[in-house]
C-alpha cells in the first residue's frame, strides 16, 4: 500500500536554532503534499499545501517565512521551522493524496517538536 | 466551503459495546468523506472513505460508515468495541479527487473503551 515516510519522529532544539523535517512518498508520486500541525489533543491544522517544483501556498496566518518549505521532487517534500522557539513545539504532520486509491490521503507518521 | 462536526468531544464505550461516533458535513459540492484514526504521538490511518457509488462504506478493524445525503452525516460505527479501538478518530472531507485539494478535518472524538 501507499507509504510516507516522515523523519525524523521527534527532534529536540534550542531556541533559535533551525529543524528540517523531511516527508517522502515511497511508492508513488506525490506532485501535492499538505503540512499539518497538531496541538495536543486538538485536531490537525492545515499550514500549507507544498506543490512540487512550485512555491507553497501558506494557509492564513501561518508566516511563510518561519515555516520553510520545498517540494524538489515528485516525492519529497521539506519543512523547515527557521529560529525556532518554544510556542513552536508541537506535532507536524505530512500527507499526499495518491497511492490509496481513488481520492485516499496518505499520512507520514508525525513528528515531534520540542524545542527548549 | 466545506467543513465538518464531530458531536461529542469524548465517548465512552464498554468492550464488546456498539460505537457510533458522529460527523456531519457541509460542502458546497459533492462531498468525499473520510474517517481516520490516530493512536498516540502518530500520523493518521485511514479507516473508510467515500467517493462515489454505495452510500455505506465498510473500512478497515470491522468499522463502517454510511453516507446520508440527506442528513448531511457521515456516521461511523462498529458492531463490537474491543480494547485496541481506544484512540482519536478524525472525520473529514474534500471536494473532489484531485491532488490538491484540501482535506478539512474536524475536531475529532476520542474514544475509551471500557472493561
Amino acid at each position: 500500500g501507499a507509504v510516507v515516510s516522515q523523519h525524523p519522529s521527534w527532534v529536540i532544539c534550542k531556541s533559535g536554532t533551525s529543524v528540517k523535517i523531511e516527508c517522502r512518498s515511497l511508492d508513488f508520486q506525490a506532485t501535492t503534499m499538505f503540512w499539518y500541525r497538531q496541538f495536543p489533543k486538538q485536531s490537525l491544522m492545515l499550514m500549507a499545501t507544498s506543490n512540487e517544483g512550485s512555491k507553497a501556498t501558506y494557509e492564513q496566518g501561518v508566516e511563510k517565512d518561519k515555516f520553510l518549505i520545498n517540494h524538489a521532487s515528485l516525492t519529497l517534500s521539506t519543512l523547515t521551522v527557521t529560529s525556532a522557539h518554544p510556542e513552536d513545539s508541537s506535532f507536524y504532520i505530512c500527507s499526499a493524496r495518491g497511492g490509496q486509491g481513488k481520492g485516499g490521503y496518505t499520512f507520514g507518521s508525525g513528528t515531534r517538536l520540542t524545542v527548549v | 466551503a466545506q467543513s465538518v462536526t464531530q458531536l461529542g468531544s469524548h465517548v465512552s464505550v464498554s468492550e464488546g459495546a456498539l460505537v457510533l461516533l458522529r460527523c456531519n458535513y457541509s460542502s458546497s459540492v459533492p462531498p468525499y468523506l473520510f474517517w481516520y484514526v490516530q493512536y498516540p504521538n502518530q500520523g493518521l490511518q485511514l479507516l473508510l472513505k467515500y467517493t462515489t457509488g454505495a452510500t455505506l462504506v465498510k473500512g478497515i478493524n470491522g468499522f463502517e460508515a454510511e453516507f446520508k445525503k440527506s442528513e448531511t452525516s457521515f456516521h461511523l460505527t462498529k458492531p463490537s468495541a474491543h480494547m485496541s479501538d481506544a484512540a482519536e478518530y478524525f472525520c473529514a472531507v474534500s471536494s473532489s479527487t484531485g491532488t490538491a485539494s484540501k482535506l478539512t478535518f474536524g475536531t475529532g472524538t476520542r474514544l475509551q473503551v471500557t472493561l
